[in-house]
């Protein structure tokens, strides 16, 4: 069983949908990253989270220490958001770990 | 200000050929990391260099091998390529190594993508 779960695997939506995308994990972590990778393969932060909510633009992650889990949500979505969305923990002290991605299609 | 840069973007190999990719970290940055990114998986790290120096290393055999230089790039070899090698090559930096607590954010290069026939 992997240390990161991602789920669903993949994903289409309308645009203007709200998505949410989520990930639980087995260990015990010092922080969470959300990271967007689009075609070609360049992989860009989108958010670093270590307890509670942060919001950007239309990006919402949310995460739950407690219970393992954490949530990234578009609001109003539109094609161009459309890469596979990748969460990672990193476990005190170590390296990090990464899931296997979300793949988001969205359509005009 | 420059972000994380590799290079080659593509190369094609032979089983049996050796590889050398290379990256250059982010403008301030001092850490490296490499990881394996197979096709429809998330990537794998594969070791971490800081300080000219080997930190950190993930399940991969002593076919894969690294070096830093004292301008913090860093290269990635791998000796024996075999097909399961295949795969996109990403380097990402970071300030102060990974396990500072002062910045945890990775900056990812466009990768290279190593396809071995």
């Amino acid at each position: 069983k992997n240390e990161v779960e991602q789920s669903p695997q993949n994903l289409t939506a309308q645009e203007g949908e709200f998505i949410t995308i989520n990930c639980s994990y087995s260990v015990g972590i010092s922080a969470l990253h959300w990271l967007q990778q689009h075609p070609g393969g360049g992989i860009v932060s989108l958010f670093m989270l270590s307890s509670g909510k942060k919001k950007h633009g239309r990006l919402i992650a949310t995460i739950n220490i407690q219970e393992k889990h954490s949530s990234l949500h578009i609001t109003a979505s539109h094609p161009r958001d459309s890469a596979v969305y990748i969460c990672a923990v990193r476990p005190s002290g170590s390296r990090l770990t990464f899931g296997e991605g979300t793949q988001l299609t969205v359509n005009p | 200000d420059a972000g994380v840069t590799q290079s080659p973007t593509h190369l094609i190999k032979t089983r049996g050929q050796q590889v050398t990719l290379r990256c250059s970290p982010k403008s301030g940055h001092d850490t490296v990391s490499w990881y394996q990114q197979a096709l429809g998986q998330g990537p794998q790290f594969i070791f971490q260099y800081y300080e000219e120096e080997e930190r950190q290393r993930g399940n991969f055999p002593d076919r894969f091998s690294g070096h830093q230089f004292p301008n913090y790039s860093s290269e990635l070899n791998v000796n024996a390529l075999w097909l399961g090698d295949s795969a996109l090559y990403l380097c990402a930096s970071s300030l102060e190594g990974f396990f500072s607590d002062l910045t945890d954010t990775q900056y990812f290069g466009p990768g290279t993508r190593l396809t071995v026939l």
